[in-house]
């Protein structure tokens, strides 16, 4: 049953911390997001990788670091350096070169105190 | 710039029809996608349009004007189901990122 993983569903962390965010698919997908989601808001880009040991910063990658040492994984780590790290984080990926479609993980809800 | 532009919030009755109007403003385009996201949920594919006219895929059409920087999502005979919020989204033209719209979130009542 192929899809997209993400864990822990939510997540609490103190002011100054960092905290990674786990991506997985089995998807055999090349491409790889990562996303967040405010209230009110639509999605916004945060990385992108579309090959292994490759990734590109989207919109609003300041705050933010993430790895691709497997086609498999992309984990995303929210720094202490991101002023305002609360929020939905979705990971996507795509069979890219193949089709734009894009399919979402079921999120992580960091709530940062 | 980039922008896509969607209303916030419509609200319809049950068997009723609705239409979701997107415009879209970006420096390069790859194609036009509909999503639908439940609260809390991971959004979920509902359509994808790269040529202009009409994509019919059961209670959901999709429809696109390239020219007109316009797209809409027509939704038939409503179900309490359907209250979510639908996301347009538009490809740039590498196909490597999604620019989203702030979604409008439907409100389905009985």
């Amino acid at each position: 049953d192929g899809g997209i993983t993400q864990s822990p569903k939510y997540l609490f962390r103190k002011e100054g911390q960092n905290v990674t965010l786990s991506c997985e698919q089995n998807l055999n997908h090349d491409a790889m997001y990562w996303y967040r989601q405010d209230p009110g808001q639509g999605l916004r880009l945060i990385y992108y990788s579309q090959i292994v040991n490759d990734f590109q910063k989207g919109d609003i990658a300041e705050g933010y670091s993430v790895s691709r040492e497997k086609k498999e994984s992309f984990p995303l780590t929210v720094t202490s350096a991101q002023k305002n790290p609360t929020a939905f984080y979705l990971c996507a990926s795509s069979d890219y070169g193949r089709s734009y479609e894009q399919f979402f993980g079921p999120g992580t809800r960091l709530t940062v105190l | 710039g980039q922008n896509i532009d969607q209303p916030t919030e419509m609200t319809a009755t049950e068997g009723a029809i609705v239409q979701i109007n997107c415009t879209y403003q970006t420096s390069g385009f790859n194609g036009l996608f509909w999503y639908q996201q439940h609260a809390g949920e991971a959004p979920t594919f509902l359509s994808y349009n790269v040529l202009d006219g009409l994509e019919e895929k059961g209670r959901f059409s999709s429809f696109l004007s390239r020219s007109k920087g316009y797209s809409y999502l027509l939704l038939k005979e409503l179900q309490m189901k359907d209250s979510a919020s639908y996301l347009c989204a538009a490809m740039n033209q590498a196909g490597t990122a999604l620019i989203f719209g702030k979604g409008t979130t439907l409100s389905v009542s009985s």
